[in-house]
């Protein structure tokens, strides 16, 4: 079964940086996926798709210190240089067998 | 540009059927590879995904929920309406309509959702 693992929260200090993990399951490794940031009270925003060799495309206006990466069956999202509108949740996601995915999403605080 | 946006009650009575309506512009329904999903969120809970249709009129639905939904389209429109059926106040949530292309790499096919619409909230309760 394919399933998207992520941390609940993670923290950073303004002006600093934060690696979030999305853990693809067991047979996955090979997935590509995709990052949304959802800001409090707003809807999703598509941030990057992401491959298994660490190749990724960004979305309209998504700023340079949104970078992707990848390691095995681990996708990351790192952000630079946080700002406080970087508060937000973050979803990974990635398609199936006839079926869209979603992680469960990390909370990240700026401090 | 691409814009998306949903509309439909923001209350329905427990059994009774949903239908949203996600009304589109800047693509086209009618271009090959172009899908419209569905997704919604209880509150302060996760993302779930729950159906595409394709510019084909091919439809893939969540396994979980398949029995209760139906997706269909109308490319004159530029409409995609979602019916959910027998509701209950665990279906109050926030339901997203998104437009989804597939993007095809390393030998797989994904959708994403690289637009999405506002949200249109909708609340289950007698």
């Amino acid at each position: 079964q394919l399933v998207l693992t992520q941390s609940p929260s993670a923290s950073a200090s303004l002006g600093a940086s934060v690696k979030l993990t999305c853990t693809l399951s067991s047979g996955h490794s090979s997935y590509a996926i995709a990052w949304h940031q959802q800001q409090p009270e707003k809807g999703p925003r598509y941030l990057m798709k992401l491959n298994s060799d660490g190749s990724h495309s960004k979305g309209d206006g998504i700023p340079d210190r949104f970078s992707g990466s990848s390691s095995g069956a681990e996708r990351y999202l790192t952000i630079s240089s946080l700002q406080s509108e970087d508060e937000a949740d973050y979803y990974c996601q990635t398609w199936g067998t006839d079926m869209g995915v979603f992680g469960t999403g990390t909370k990240v605080t700026v401090l | 540009q691409i814009t998306l946006k949903e509309s439909g009650p923001t209350l329905v009575k427990p059994t009774q059927t949903l239908t949203l309506t996600c009304t589109f512009s800047g693509f086209s329904l009618r271009t090959s590879g172009v899908g419209v999903g569905w997704i919604r969120q209880p509150p302060g809970k996760a993302l779930e995904w729950l159906a595409v249709i394709y510019w084909d009129d091919d439809t893939r639905y969540s396994p979980s929920l398949k029995n209760r939904l139906t997706i269909t389209k109308d490319t004159s429109k530029n409409q995609v309406v979602l019916t959910m059926t027998n509701m209950d106040p665990v279906d109050t949530a926030t339901y997203y309509c998104a437009h989804s292309p597939i993007d095809c790499s390393g030998g797989r096919c994904y959708h994403y959702f690289p637009h999405w619409g506002q949200g249109t909230v909708v609340t289950v309760s007698s």
